[in-house]
């Protein structure tokens, strides 16, 4: 079946500028997780759903940074008056459920803030 | 609180074995292990849970001491396709989220 699918892939843009980043998961998988991986580093955690409610942002860099997943499905990461260091690889995962299961990432989209 | 990985890197000719540790500070509920090939999504191999449960692919083996807080990955009979960097991420127990906490990788790399 489909995997974690992300838009856009890339995204280039001034700094100053918000963007949307939109995750769409796996049909049926409850949890929804949020990403950030530097080049050469691990995926840090930025926030997390269970279905549409969100579990901990406890990730997030600063207020600029929010998250949403109103209908339990498709997610948007949205940051606002962007800065050159939000310029980073940004990672969505889906599992069945929340804790313990296996989270499957989707291919990313890669933010430049010029 | 980022788990630590050991070895850094490690060079194999095809058919050699590796092992890649994973340790952490905090008692853990689940260690989950990933490979990541240069430009692309980590891809999930092996989750192993707080009382012996394990799922994952059947040439991956790996093992987790939950008194150490430790994880190993076992590589036996490495192919070219092995190579990549691998990532360990850990669940810790207060938590039960699925909140990752990735270590720093491990790059592999397997040669002819």
């Amino acid at each position: 079946g489909a995997g974690v699918s992300q838009s856009p892939r890339y995204k280039v843009t001034k700094r100053g500028q918000d963007v949307a980043l939109r995750c769409d998961p796996i049909s049926g998988h409850v949890s929804l997780y949020w990403y950030r991986q530097a080049l050469g580093q691990g995926p840090e955690f930025l926030t997390y759903f269970n279905y549409e409610a969100q579990q901990d942002k406890s990730g997030l860099p600063n207020d600029r940074f929010s998250a949403e997943r109103p209908e339990g499905s498709i997610s948007t990461l949205t940051i606002q008056r962007t800065e050159q260091r939000d310029s980073a690889m940004y990672r969505c995962a889906s599992s069945l459920a929340a804790g313990g299961e296996t989270q499957y990432f989707g291919p990313g989209t890669r933010l430049l803030v010029l | 609180q980022q788990p630590v990985q050991s070895p850094q890197a490690v060079i194999l000719r095809e058919g050699e074995d590796a092992v890649i540790n994973c340790s952490s500070s905090k008692a853990l509920y689940s260690v989950h292990w990933y490979r990541q090939k240069h430009g692309e999504a980590p891809v999930f191999l092996m989750i192993l849970l707080k009382g012996g449960e394990q799922k994952g692919h059947d040439k991956i083996s790996a093992s987790f001491n939950e008194k150490k807080q430790q994880s190993s990955l076992y590589l036996t009979a490495s192919q070219l396709s092995y190579s990549g960097t691998y990532f360990c991420g850990t669940e810790p127990s207060s938590s039960n989220t699925g909140k990752l906490i990735f270590g720093q990788g491990t790059t592999l790399q397997v040669k002819p």
